[in-house]
């Protein structure tokens, strides 16, 4: 069975720390790895990875993947009370036709306090 | 600006009677999927549909039916026969490259 798994569950941490959210994944088929921010409602999309050891980054986030060890890492760094939020990991499978086919974790849910 | 409508944003039903949650998108894309969150849980594959007049069964798609008839629609319609309907309910569409999934604002759907 396709597994994705998320720790930690929850997290508080001070505005400006640095944070670390991981991903571990068993499944088979794997084609990417992507990382989703839902605030309220609508996930918004992070980052989608395919390739080890390259790193994502957008602004003071980040996320890289290692598909020997089959896990990924979303950094947060200088945290802002806007970063609170549920992460989702997401793995998606080689898809049979053109769907894309995702299995996400229970999420880590931070919150960023003053 | 182009995206993914879902309405309404809140149903509330009772127990015995069929529901059905819209999921509109302008994005042009062919894939469509449903999902449903519930607390402690990641979100769960309900039906998915690669293009018109075609879908499939996602991981839980017991107690539910849906229908694509139109490129831009693909509806939702949760049944008497789904034990647990109360939930969050997601439609997301995706690119023909199959990039990442656009998601709509959601339907909480309670039912008593």
């Amino acid at each position: 069975e396709d597994k994705v798994v998320q720790s930690p569950l929850s997290l508080v941490v001070h505005e400006g720390d640095t944070v670390t959210l991981n991903c571990s994944y068993e499944v088979t088929n794997f084609r990417s790895l992507l990382w989703y921010k839902q605030e309220k409602k609508a996930p918004t999309f992070l980052f989608m990875l395919t390739s080890s050891g390259i790193e994502k980054k957008s602004g003071r986030l980040s996320s890289i993947l290692d598909k020997k060890e089959l896990f990924s890492i979303l950094n947060i760094t200088a945290t802002q009370t806007g970063d609170s939020a549920v992460y989702l990991c997401a793995v998606e499978l080689v898809p049979t036709g053109t769907a894309s086919k995702l299995t996400f974790g229970t999420g880590t849910r931070l919150q960023v306090t003053l | 600006d182009g995206g993914i409508t879902q309405s309404p944003k809140y149903l509330f039903r009772k127990e015995g009677q069929n529901v059905t949650l819209s999921c509109e998108q302008n994005l042009n894309h062919d894939a469509m999927y449903w999902y449903r969150q519930d607390p402690g849980q990641g979100l769960r594959l309900i039906y998915y549909s690669q293009i018109v007049n075609d879908f499939q069964k996602g991981d839980i798609a017991e107690g539910y039916s849906v229908s694509r008839e139109k490129k831009e629609s693909f509806p939702l319609t949760v049944t008497s026969a789904q034990k647990n309907p109360t939930a969050f309910y997601l439609c997301a569409s995706s690119p023909p490259n199959r990039g990442p999934l656009h998601f709509g604002n959601g339907t909480r759907l309670t039912v008593t």
